[in-house]
């Protein structure tokens, strides 16, 4: 199965900060990769897909790019809103998995 | 709107079946190309338990594969989950989502997640 490893695992900021999430591949999927918001009890939100195909309603200061291996979601002028658990998941190859997460905290 | 709810047992014995089902409302479900299910043991990360296609086809994660069963009742608008000979491994909350239209496997709708603890 592809291993998808997330870094960093947590990380903290501030309102109106731009961060990086990544998200590496165990092997090439070219650009089959999604990315999710997950906030506590909840289902996760699909907002990418393709590597950077912005879902419906996502605003685009949310972005992502990456292709091969390498990918990053991007997120700028954080709002509370994007306080949450962040996931990545690659489609290529069956069995689908995802990342471990990133949580994304306030300073 | 899509909206995708699970229901089922919230604990289940040791050697028991899981059985979950999602109803789903807003659409057709002969509509999507494919359903699934998803669980996130507790303070873990996603797994990726099967899918269900609109041919009926179904593919399952090699490491369920032995004691899992996807299927569709069109007539309720519903599909369901069944795992078999659970232990405590398989706590987890429980995700039912949905595929988008052009087929491609990532997960576009989800239900909000149902809590099963397996606990004698």
């Amino acid at each position: 199965a592809i291993q998808l490893t997330q870094s960093p695992s947590s990380l903290s900021a501030s309102v109106g900060d731009r961060v990086t999430i990544a998200c590496r591949a165990s092997q090439g999927i070219s650009r089959t990769l999604a990315w999710y918001q997950q906030k506590s009890g909840k289902g996760p939100k699909l907002l990418i897909s393709d590597a950077s195909t912005l879902e419906a309603g996502v605003p685009p200061r949310i972005s992502g790019s990456g292709s091969g291996t390498d990918f990053t979601l991007t997120i700028s002028d954080l709002q509370p809103d994007d306080f949450a658990t962040y996931f990545c998941q690659q489609y290529s190859t069956f069995p689908l998995t995802f990342g471990g997460g990133t949580r994304l905290e306030i300073k | 709107q899509v909206q995708l709810q699970e229901s089922g047992p919230g604990l289940v014995r040791p050697s028991g079946t899981l059985s979950l089902t999602c109803a789903v409302s807003g659409v057709s479900i002969s509509s999507s190309n494919w359903w699934g299910w998803v669980r996130q043991p507790p303070g873990k990360g996603l797994e990726s338990i099967g899918q269900i296609w609109h041919s009926g086809t179904t593919n399952y994660n090699p490491s369920l594969e032995s004691r899992v069963s996807i299927s569709v009742d069109k007539s309720k608008n519903e599909f369901s989950l069944q795992l078999n000979s659970v232990t405590a491994a398989d706590t987890a909350v429980y995700y039912c989502a949905k595929g988008p239209y052009g087929g491609d496997e990532f997960f576009q709708h989800w239900g909000q997640g149902t809590l099963v603890t397996v606990s004698s």
